[in-house]
Protein backbone atom coordinates (compact mmCIF):
# COMPACT_ATOMS: atom_id res chain seq x y z
CA UNK A 1 0.00 0.00 0.00
CA UNK A 2 0.93 3.82 -0.80
CA UNK A 3 1.00 6.02 2.13
CA UNK A 4 2.46 9.34 2.92
CA UNK A 5 2.33 10.57 6.96
CA UNK A 6 3.10 13.74 8.37
CA UNK A 7 3.40 13.56 11.56
CA UNK A 8 3.06 17.69 12.57
CA UNK A 9 -0.57 19.08 12.46
CA UNK A 10 1.05 22.56 13.46
CA UNK A 11 4.76 24.22 13.63
CA UNK A 12 5.87 27.21 15.12
CA UNK A 13 9.52 28.99 13.61
CA UNK A 14 10.60 32.74 14.36
CA UNK A 15 11.25 34.74 11.53
CA UNK A 16 14.64 34.41 9.81
CA UNK A 17 15.04 30.68 11.50
CA UNK A 18 14.96 27.64 9.91
CA UNK A 19 12.58 24.79 10.18
CA UNK A 20 12.09 21.11 9.50
CA UNK A 21 8.49 19.43 8.66
CA UNK A 22 8.61 15.91 8.70
CA UNK A 23 7.24 13.82 5.73
CA UNK A 24 7.48 9.75 5.39
CA UNK A 25 6.40 7.40 2.89
CA UNK A 26 5.56 4.15 1.91
CA UNK A 27 6.47 2.02 -0.92
CA UNK A 28 7.29 -1.43 -2.16
CA UNK A 29 7.70 0.50 -5.70
CA UNK A 30 11.25 1.48 -6.58
CA UNK A 31 10.83 4.34 -9.04
CA UNK A 32 8.46 7.82 -7.39
CA UNK A 33 8.49 10.91 -6.75
CA UNK A 34 8.15 12.75 -3.77
CA UNK A 35 6.75 16.20 -3.74
CA UNK A 36 5.95 19.04 -1.50
CA UNK A 37 2.93 21.87 -2.27
CA UNK A 38 2.23 25.07 -0.26
CA UNK A 39 -1.28 26.43 0.59
CA UNK A 40 -1.65 29.78 2.11
CA UNK A 41 -5.14 30.85 3.01
CA UNK A 42 -6.46 31.48 -0.64
CA UNK A 43 -6.57 27.94 -1.12
CA UNK A 44 -4.17 27.96 -3.98
CA UNK A 45 -1.68 24.67 -4.28
CA UNK A 46 1.90 26.27 -5.36
CA UNK A 47 4.93 23.51 -6.12
CA UNK A 48 7.70 23.52 -4.14
CA UNK A 49 9.85 20.75 -4.70
CA UNK A 50 10.49 17.41 -6.55
CA UNK A 51 12.64 14.33 -5.53
CA UNK A 52 12.87 11.21 -7.54
CA UNK A 53 13.59 7.82 -6.04
CA UNK A 54 17.14 7.37 -7.97
CA UNK A 55 18.43 10.98 -7.51
CA UNK A 56 20.87 10.56 -5.26
CA UNK A 57 21.48 14.51 -4.84
CA UNK A 58 18.94 16.15 -2.35
CA UNK A 59 16.82 18.57 -4.27
CA UNK A 60 17.45 22.32 -3.66
CA UNK A 61 15.00 25.03 -5.03
CA UNK A 62 16.12 28.73 -3.36
CA UNK A 63 14.92 28.15 0.74
CA UNK A 64 13.46 25.22 -0.05
CA UNK A 65 15.54 21.74 0.19
CA UNK A 66 14.63 18.06 0.69
CA UNK A 67 16.49 15.92 3.09
CA UNK A 68 15.80 12.67 1.37
CA UNK A 69 16.74 9.56 3.55
CA UNK A 70 15.63 6.34 1.32
CA UNK A 71 16.50 3.89 4.43
CA UNK A 72 13.94 5.80 6.04
CA UNK A 73 11.69 6.56 3.67
CA UNK A 74 12.00 9.99 4.70
CA UNK A 75 11.55 13.38 2.64
CA UNK A 76 11.40 16.16 4.92
CA UNK A 77 11.25 19.69 3.82
CA UNK A 78 13.80 22.33 5.31
CA UNK A 79 12.86 26.07 4.81
CA UNK A 80 15.63 28.40 5.54
CA UNK A 81 15.29 31.86 6.82
CA UNK A 82 11.77 32.00 7.21
CA UNK A 83 9.74 34.44 6.06
CA UNK A 84 6.15 35.50 6.99
CA UNK A 85 4.84 34.43 3.65
CA UNK A 86 6.24 31.22 4.83
CA UNK A 87 3.18 30.76 7.06
CA UNK A 88 0.80 28.14 5.33
CA UNK A 89 -0.39 24.49 4.56
CA UNK A 90 2.22 22.19 4.15
CA UNK A 91 1.54 19.17 2.17
CA UNK A 92 3.90 15.94 1.17
CA UNK A 93 3.15 13.78 -2.05
CA UNK A 94 3.86 10.77 -3.58
CA UNK A 95 3.43 9.72 -6.98
CA UNK A 96 4.50 6.09 -7.84
CA UNK A 97 5.01 5.57 -11.57
CA UNK A 98 3.60 2.28 -11.47
CA UNK A 99 0.11 2.40 -9.96
CA UNK A 100 -2.14 4.36 -12.65
CA UNK A 101 -0.47 7.83 -11.94
CA UNK A 102 -2.23 8.54 -8.84
CA UNK A 103 -0.86 11.12 -5.86
CA UNK A 104 -1.06 10.09 -2.49
CA UNK A 105 -1.19 13.17 -0.42
CA UNK A 106 -0.29 13.59 3.42
CA UNK A 107 -2.77 15.27 6.23
CA UNK A 108 -0.50 18.17 5.80
CA UNK A 109 1.08 20.15 8.70
CA UNK A 110 0.36 23.89 9.69
CA UNK A 111 3.62 26.06 9.75
CA UNK A 112 3.28 29.54 11.26
CA UNK A 113 5.93 32.42 11.61
CA UNK A 114 6.38 34.25 14.21
CA UNK A 115 7.80 37.73 13.87
CA UNK B 1 -0.92 31.87 -19.95
CA UNK B 2 -1.39 28.04 -19.77
CA UNK B 3 -3.27 27.22 -16.32
CA UNK B 4 -6.15 25.12 -15.20
CA UNK B 5 -9.70 27.41 -14.73
CA UNK B 6 -11.69 26.63 -12.16
CA UNK B 7 -15.25 27.95 -11.80
CA UNK B 8 -17.65 28.73 -10.29
CA UNK B 9 -15.04 30.04 -7.02
CA UNK B 10 -17.93 29.50 -4.73
CA UNK B 11 -21.03 27.82 -4.97
CA UNK B 12 -24.18 27.32 -2.62
CA UNK B 13 -26.42 24.41 -3.25
CA UNK B 14 -29.90 23.53 -1.90
CA UNK B 15 -30.03 20.18 -0.42
CA UNK B 16 -31.26 17.80 -2.78
CA UNK B 17 -29.82 19.58 -6.21
CA UNK B 18 -27.15 18.49 -8.00
CA UNK B 19 -24.38 20.94 -8.95
CA UNK B 20 -21.45 20.59 -11.88
CA UNK B 21 -17.74 22.09 -11.29
CA UNK B 22 -15.95 22.96 -14.31
CA UNK B 23 -12.64 22.60 -14.50
CA UNK B 24 -10.68 23.48 -17.81
CA UNK B 25 -6.81 22.60 -18.78
CA UNK B 26 -4.75 24.57 -21.85
CA UNK B 27 -1.80 22.81 -20.58
CA UNK B 28 -1.92 19.55 -23.09
CA UNK B 29 -1.79 17.50 -19.89
CA UNK B 30 -3.59 13.78 -20.39
CA UNK B 31 -4.10 13.05 -16.61
CA UNK B 32 -6.58 15.07 -15.08
CA UNK B 33 -7.71 14.48 -11.50
CA UNK B 34 -10.77 16.02 -8.78
CA UNK B 35 -9.83 16.03 -5.08
CA UNK B 36 -12.20 16.97 -1.71
CA UNK B 37 -10.47 18.81 0.98
CA UNK B 38 -11.95 18.80 4.54
CA UNK B 39 -10.77 21.59 6.80
CA UNK B 40 -7.93 20.86 8.56
CA UNK B 41 -7.06 17.61 6.40
CA UNK B 42 -5.13 16.62 3.65
CA UNK B 43 -6.66 15.89 -0.41
CA UNK B 44 -8.55 12.91 -0.85
CA UNK B 45 -8.97 11.46 -4.95
CA UNK B 46 -12.41 11.67 -5.74
CA UNK B 47 -11.66 10.55 -9.58
CA UNK B 48 -9.17 10.74 -12.15
CA UNK B 49 -9.06 10.42 -15.59
CA UNK B 50 -5.66 9.88 -18.21
CA UNK B 51 -7.70 9.79 -21.22
CA UNK B 52 -10.44 11.07 -23.27
CA UNK B 53 -13.18 9.19 -22.52
CA UNK B 54 -12.10 7.09 -19.40
CA UNK B 55 -11.59 7.53 -16.06
CA UNK B 56 -11.05 6.01 -12.66
CA UNK B 57 -12.88 5.77 -9.36
CA UNK B 58 -10.30 7.19 -6.67
CA UNK B 59 -10.79 6.91 -2.87
CA UNK B 60 -14.42 8.73 -2.35
CA UNK B 61 -16.47 9.01 -5.73
CA UNK B 62 -19.54 7.87 -4.16
CA UNK B 63 -21.75 10.94 -5.08
CA UNK B 64 -20.00 12.41 -7.54
CA UNK B 65 -19.75 11.72 -11.22
CA UNK B 66 -17.30 12.88 -14.10
CA UNK B 67 -16.54 12.97 -17.59
CA UNK B 68 -14.08 13.54 -19.91
CA UNK B 69 -15.36 14.20 -23.35
CA UNK B 70 -12.11 16.49 -24.35
CA UNK B 71 -9.11 16.37 -23.43
CA UNK B 72 -9.21 20.50 -22.01
CA UNK B 73 -12.23 19.30 -19.61
CA UNK B 74 -12.82 17.58 -16.72
CA UNK B 75 -16.40 18.73 -14.97
CA UNK B 76 -17.17 17.22 -11.97
CA UNK B 77 -20.95 17.04 -10.95
CA UNK B 78 -21.85 16.59 -6.99
CA UNK B 79 -24.99 14.25 -6.89
CA UNK B 80 -27.80 14.86 -4.32
CA UNK B 81 -26.43 11.22 -3.52
CA UNK B 82 -23.39 12.88 -1.85
CA UNK B 83 -24.42 12.98 1.65
CA UNK B 84 -21.92 15.78 2.90
CA UNK B 85 -20.55 18.11 -0.08
CA UNK B 86 -19.80 21.23 1.52
CA UNK B 87 -16.23 21.21 0.68
CA UNK B 88 -13.09 22.81 -0.80
CA UNK B 89 -12.80 21.15 -4.84
CA UNK B 90 -9.37 21.10 -6.51
CA UNK B 91 -9.07 19.83 -9.32
CA UNK B 92 -5.52 19.39 -11.01
CA UNK B 93 -3.73 18.03 -14.21
CA UNK B 94 -0.24 16.70 -14.93
CA UNK B 95 1.71 15.05 -17.38
CA UNK B 96 1.61 11.10 -17.69
CA UNK B 97 5.29 10.33 -18.36
CA UNK B 98 8.23 12.56 -17.37
CA UNK B 99 10.10 14.22 -14.51
CA UNK B 100 8.95 15.82 -11.93
CA UNK B 101 5.55 15.81 -13.26
CA UNK B 102 3.89 17.36 -10.55
CA UNK B 103 0.22 18.14 -10.38
CA UNK B 104 -0.73 21.55 -11.47
CA UNK B 105 -3.69 22.82 -9.48
CA UNK B 106 -6.88 25.28 -9.97
CA UNK B 107 -7.59 28.02 -7.65
CA UNK B 108 -10.32 26.10 -6.03
CA UNK B 109 -14.11 25.85 -6.07
CA UNK B 110 -15.75 26.23 -2.75
CA UNK B 111 -19.08 24.62 -2.46
CA UNK B 112 -21.69 24.90 0.60
CA UNK B 113 -24.90 23.10 1.39
CA UNK B 114 -27.79 25.08 2.41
Amino acid sequence: AQKITQTQPGMFVQEKEAVTLDCTYDTSDQSYGLFWYKQPSSGEMIFLIYQGSYDEQNATEGRYSLNFQKARKSANLVISASQLGDSAMYFCAMRVWNTGNQFYFGTGTSLTVIP
Amino acid sequence: DGGITQSPKYLFRKEGQNVTLSCEQNLNHDAMYWYRQDPGQGLRLIYYSQIVNDFQKGDIAEGYSVSREKKESFPLTVTSAQKNPTAFYLCASSILTGVPGELFFGEGSRLTVL
